[in-house]
């Protein structure tokens, strides 16, 4: 069973929902993260969060928001969606130890209309 | 502000021959990590392999090995060997010791490996 898990996969909305992605995971790491990506651009922060009582803005957080429901869940909403938020978007988790790596989902396809 | 770039977009190269991937970065701190991530076209993220800063001696992985110069912030990839598998999206990415987790991705290199 996979690790970090998103869902959907993939979604196509209308410009004006709210949407919300939602990611799970079974590491029981603390750390978990949000990030697009986008052609060209390679991937970029959204939100973050270091526990459940710890969020913070990222990079790009305009036009987002998130939830921490519990240490393994980390949820994504876009309030009013518009088409220039059509990306991919992963979701990341880490522990706090000394390789920092980061694990990643597979990915949630959005399409806004 | 930290900064990754790859300057390379699309690369290729024949099966079983060696290939570079570039990197460069731009950061004031003197401890930090470097990632080379791997996204093929199933789209999921896969660590390669990791750079502490402090660490003089260059990363190596089976195939896959890195060049660190520190002093001119360059970071490249290089692949040997390479097979049909390793084709896919490359990503070098920076972490800052005092930036928490947060990651900071270059834009990707594109690698084709042709039969």
């Amino acid at each position: 069973d996979a690790d970090v898990t998103q869902t959907p996969r993939n979604r196509i909305t209308k410009t004006g929902k709210r949407i919300m992605l939602e990611c799970s995971q079974t590491k029981g790491h603390d750390r978990m993260y949000w990030y697009r990506q986008d052609p060209g651009l390679g991937l970029r922060l959204i939100y973050y969060s270091f526990d459940v009582k710890d969020i913070n803005k990222g990079e790009i957080s305009d036009g987002y928001s998130v939830s921490r429901q519990a240490q393994a869940k980390f949820s994504l909403s876009l309030e009013s969606a518009i088409p220039n938020q059509t990306a991919l978007y992963f979701c990341a988790t880490s522990d706090v130890d000394i390789t920092n790596e980061q694990f990643f989902g597979p990915g949630t396809r959005l399409t806004v209309l | 502000a930290q900064t990754v770039t790859q300057s390379q977009p699309e690369m290729s190269v024949q099966e079983a021959e060696t290939v570079t991937l570039s990197c460069t970065y731009d950061t004031s701190e003197s401890n930090y990590y470097l990632f080379w991530y791997k996204q093929p076209p199933s789209r999921q993220m896969i660590l390669v392999i990791r750079q502490e800063a402090y660490k003089q001696q260059n990363a190596t992985e089976n195939r896959f090995s890195v060049n660190f110069q520190k002093a001119a912030k360059s970071f490249s990839l290089k692949i040997s060997d390479s097979q049909l598998g390793d084709t896919a999206m490359y990503f070098c990415a920076f972490l800052s010791y005092n930036q928490g987790g947060k990651l900071i991705f270059g834009q990707g290199t594109e690698l084709s490996v042709k039969p």
